[in-house]
């Protein structure tokens, strides 16, 4: 089973900031990887699909980065309406399976 | 534009099973994959398993002894069933539309809690 890992765990930042968020996959993904945002009380929200493929709708100020086994999701600009939780998935293979997420607080 | 919904007991005693409902609107069942996954109240996701339309599923290794995923095309809905559980298996369950591992859109998600 290939296992996910992100990184920090929990991140405290100011509006403004530019924030980086790390997911190690425990073998090769190819670019098989996608990011998500949830925010309490709804569900995950799809950001960021195939490592750096922006979800329409998405604003540009997320992007994504990395293939083979890490990975990083960037906020260029953090604002206000990004405090969540973000977690990455791979899918790489018939199995899915998530990182175990990294809340972004704010400072 | 595809909407789901989960409905199905708030409650289960431990040991019973755990039975779920996605009913999908706005759109045919009879495409795409099907999955389930769970999040243990302040903690993460979980993907518990996906279903095709044609019967073909494959499971999470570490629940696939206890689920079971299910399809019904005539309804547009899809099932979890989830046996012998306990209070570990407490978790908001969702249901959303696996489009080549990529799950969107999801439901609004449903709580099951276990305990007697």
């Amino acid at each position: 089973d290939i296992q996910m890992t992100q990184s920090p765990s929990t991140l405290s930042a100011s509006v403004g900031d530019r924030v980086t968020i790390t997911c190690r996959a425990s073998q090769s993904i190819s670019s098989w990887l996608a990011w998500y945002q949830q925010k309490p009380g709804k569900a995950p929200k799809l950001l960021i699909y195939k490592a750096s493929i922006l979800e329409s709708g998405v604003p540009s100020r997320f992007s994504g980065s990395g293939s083979g086994t890490e990975f990083t999701l960037t906020i260029s600009s953090l604002q206000p309406d990004d405090f969540a939780t973000y977690y990455c998935q791979q899918y790489n293979s018939y199995s899915r399976t998530f990182g175990q997420g990294t809340k972004v607080e704010i400072k | 534009q595809v909407q789901l919904q989960e409905s199905g007991p708030g409650l289960v005693k431990p040991s019973e099973t755990l039975s779920l409902t996605c009913t999908v609107s706005a759109g045919s069942i009879s495409s795409y994959y099907w999955s389930w996954i769970r999040q243990p109240p302040g903690k993460g996701l979980e993907w518990i398993g996906y279903m095709y339309h044609t019967g073909s599923s494959n499971y999470n290794p570490s629940l696939k002894s206890r689920v079971t995923i299910s399809v019904d095309t005539s309804k547009n809905q899809f099932s979890l069933k989830l046996r012998s559980v306990t209070a570990a298996d407490t978790a908001v369950y969702y249901c959303a539309r696996d489009f080549s591992g990529l799950f969107d859109p999801w439901g609004q998600g449903t709580l099951v809690t276990v305990s007697s």
